[in-house]
């Protein structure tokens, strides 16, 4: 299995709701990643899980709050978020964060609309 | 730190011709190059890579790349392009030692004219 699936494909949401976008991986990688992804620009990447602990976070607003509840999974906890959070959400997974072993395998992304 | 240049916003190619899309990088060291194509509202799929060996690497869907250290250069290129390439192209770096992520150039959307 060499997929990055991720859930929901389309999610509508007003500022006051919670929702969660998830993501999963069955190849084994130790390192996973969320970006986010406005309209012509490349991905930003947002926060990075290397063995289930988390790594990197790049300065994100609180209202996102990562979540890698095992080697799999990783969750991305939404909540009274801005229009301007609206974008498409990437998930990748690579086999580690070291050099050599970060080529990224993507998910086909969660569209976002904040209203 | 390492950055990615992707001279060309857009690219306008008629089918069956031939493809360049350019890539510079700056880096101290010999980089881990990437090529990943983005069709629209899709996710990002890795066309190839370049970790070390022959300078010319082949991909997927008829791609090929060419790593030019002189240039630090790392340009795709496809000789003859269908209507389906038409997307956005992202050259990425990353480090060869240590912990690293990816670095992004802002990409290249290629057009495909009939």
């Amino acid at each position: 299995d060499t997929e990055v699936t991720q859930t929901p494909k389309h999610l509508v949401m007003g500022m006051t709701n919670k929702k969660s976008l998830k993501c999963e991986q069955h190849m084994g990688h130790r390192a996973m990643y969320w970006y986010k992804q406005k309209a012509k620009k490349p991905p930003e990447l947002m926060f990075v899980y290397s063995y289930e602990k988390l790594s990197i976070n790049e300065s994100v607003p609180s209202r996102f709050s990562p979540e890698c509840p095992n080697s799999s999974l990783l969750n991305l906890h939404l909540h009274a978020l801005q229009p301007e959070d609206s974008a498409l959400y990437l998930c990748a997974s690579s086999p580690s964060l070291a050099g050599g072993y970060n080529e990224q395998f993507f998910g086909p992304g969660t569209r976002l609309t904040v209203l | 730190a390492q950055s990615v240049t992707q001279p060309d916003i857009h690219i306008t190619v008629s089918e069956g011709a031939s493809l360049e899309l350019r890539c510079n990088y700056s880096y101290g060291a010999t980089p881990y190059l990437f090529w990943y194509v983005q069709s629209p509202g899709q996710g990002l799929q890795l066309l190839l890579k370049y970790f070390s060996g022959d300078t010319l690497v082949q991909g997927i869907k008829g791609f090929e790349a060419e790593f030019k250290r002189s240039q630090s250069s790392f340009n795709l290129r496809k000789p003859s392009v269908h209507w389906s390439d038409a997307a956005e192209y992202f050259c990425a770096v990353g480090l060869n030692s240590g912990y690293s992520t990816l670095t992004f150039g802002k990409g290249t959307m290629l057009l495909v004219s009939p």
